[in-house]
């Protein structure tokens, strides 16, 4: 399984700021998640992320508020955009698992985040 | 989005007891995955499941897909302090994951 990760590992932020979020891959993925976790509750969908293509972003997610980017096959980063205290969060990437994977996904360590 | 239901939400037994944990939806997908969290940090592969009817054991865990790919188990065996932890699965469907609410469990020395 791939090594994931994540910077920084958490954060404390004033509402109005933003903050990017890097994803760094120890081998080269074609796919590449951002997923949202908030307190108590289970992980949610916010982008997919190829290298090359625009980010694909879930119901409910913009990219004027999640941008991404994915500049190789070995890193990505998600910004949060205008925080506001529902931001808090644990934001977590994954990359999917190669090929005959079945669709497995690994996971980063997250990034703990709380917005005042 | 295709919704995936766990149960029980809380699960609290005594070290050497046994759980099962369940995953149902009303959806098919083509593979289902277990993850096991654990405070500070991410989910961690258990297994991946895919054919139906399908039973995979991991020592003292035992995972079934259901025979139409709608639903599974995780049975832990004889359960340790070191079991704690939230337990999520997550259909696939396009290689996009989608989570049930996870069930928290506790296994008390």
């Amino acid at each position: 399984s791939a090594v994931i990760s994540q910077k920084p590992s958490r954060d404390i932020c004033q509402r109005g700021t933003s903050l990017t979020i890097q994803c760094q891959v120890d081998s080269q993925v074609t796919m590449m998640f951002w997923y949202r976790q908030q307190p108590g509750q289970s992980l949610t969908l916010i982008a997919t992320a190829n290298q090359g293509s625009e980010a694909t972003y879930e119901s409910g997610f913009v990219i004027d508020k999640f941008p991404i980017s994915r500049p190789n096959l070995t890193f990505s980063t998600l910004t949060v955009s205008n925080m506001s205290p529902e931001d808090s969060s644990i934001y977590l990437c994954s990359v999917e698992g190669g090929v005959d994977s079945q669709e497995t996904q690994y996971f980063g360590p997250g990034t703990r985040l709380l917005v005042l | 989005t295709q919704l995936l239901e766990q149960s029980p939400q809380f699960l609290s037994i005594q070290e050497g007891e046994n759980l099962t944990v369940y995953c149902n939806s009303s959806s098919v997908f083509s593979s289902l995955q277990w993850y096991r969290q654990e405070p500070g940090e991410g989910p961690v592969l258990l297994v991946t499941v895919v054919t139906g009817g399908e039973v995979k054991k991991l020592k003292r865990l035992t995972f079934q897909f259901g025979d139409a790919r709608k639903d599974s188990s995780l049975h832990i065996t004889a359960a340790q302090p070191g079991d704690t932890g939230l337990y999520l699965c997550a259909g696939a469907e396009d290689y996009k994951l989608s989570f049930g609410a996870g069930t928290t469990v506790t296994v008390r020395a």
